[in-house]
């Protein structure tokens, strides 16, 4: 079966420093995978997805195949970064296996 | 713009009670989801739909079923509401990947915090 680990709960950083949230799958295929977001009070959301390689808000995410990673980073952290971060999986047909997530913490 | 939407943002209900949460989209999507969202579980599905009339089962189905008489709403049901079914469910929308190509994304709503007492 497909799966994603997020292996933190909760990661704690102060304003400016790195961030990686991380993420590992478990897939027999070539996989398509995403980060979303869900901001205090709002609905879950795309943030960015693999394919694009795309920098969405200063966030990244390499798709690595040997470690079967697809850690999400962002040099320097932002207040406004805080929210709970979801690594996801496409699965046959267009089912998304969601990790467990993380709350990212920026502190001032 | 993508709009799902849910019936309720909070429900109260007691146990036993029959419960019926609502989702609709306006953008014509094939598929439909029904997840729901715990602390240190994440997002797991319940149940998912193709096409009207047509239903999947998700990983966590039992106790739940649903109804998809339209394309842009999908229902959940609790046929029998139990405390463990307090939780955050979110109800998602997607285009068919045909449509899609390579850019496939879920669109989820605001969300129904449900409370079984």
């Amino acid at each position: 079966a497909q799966r994603v680990t997020q292996p933190e709960k909760l990661l704690s950083v102060f304003k400016g420093a790195p961030v990686e949230l991380k993420c590992n799958y478990s897939y027999s295929g070539s996989p398509e995978l995403f980060w979303y977001v869900q901001y205090s009070r709002q609905r879950l959301q795309l943030l960015l997805r693999h394919i694009s390689r795309e920098s969405i808000k200063g966030f990244t995410a390499d798709l690595n195949k040997g470690e079967t990673s697809f850690h999400l980073k962002k040099p320097f952290a932002q207040e406004e970064d805080s929210a709970m971060y979801y690594c996801a999986l496409l699965e046959y047909g267009n089912k998304l296996v969601f990790g467990a997530g993380t709350i990212l913490r920026v502190k001032s | 713009d993508v709009k799902v939407t849910q019936s309720s943002r909070y429900l109260v209900k007691r146990t036993g009670e029959k419960v019926f949460l609502e989702c609709v989209q306006d953008m014509d999507h094939e598929n439909m989801f029904w997840y729901r969202q715990d602390p240190g579980l994440g997002l797991r599905l319940i149940y998912f739909s193709y096409d009207v009339k047509m239903k999947e089962k998700g990983d966590i189905p039992e106790g739940y079923s649903v109804s998809r008489e339209k394309k842009e709403r999908f229902s959940l049901i609790l046929e029998s509401a139990s405390t463990n079914q307090t939780s955050m469910y979110l109800c998602a929308s997607s285009s068919a990947p045909s449509k899609a190509g390579a850019l496939y994304e879920q669109y989820f709503g605001p969300g129904t915090r449900l409370t079984v007492t």
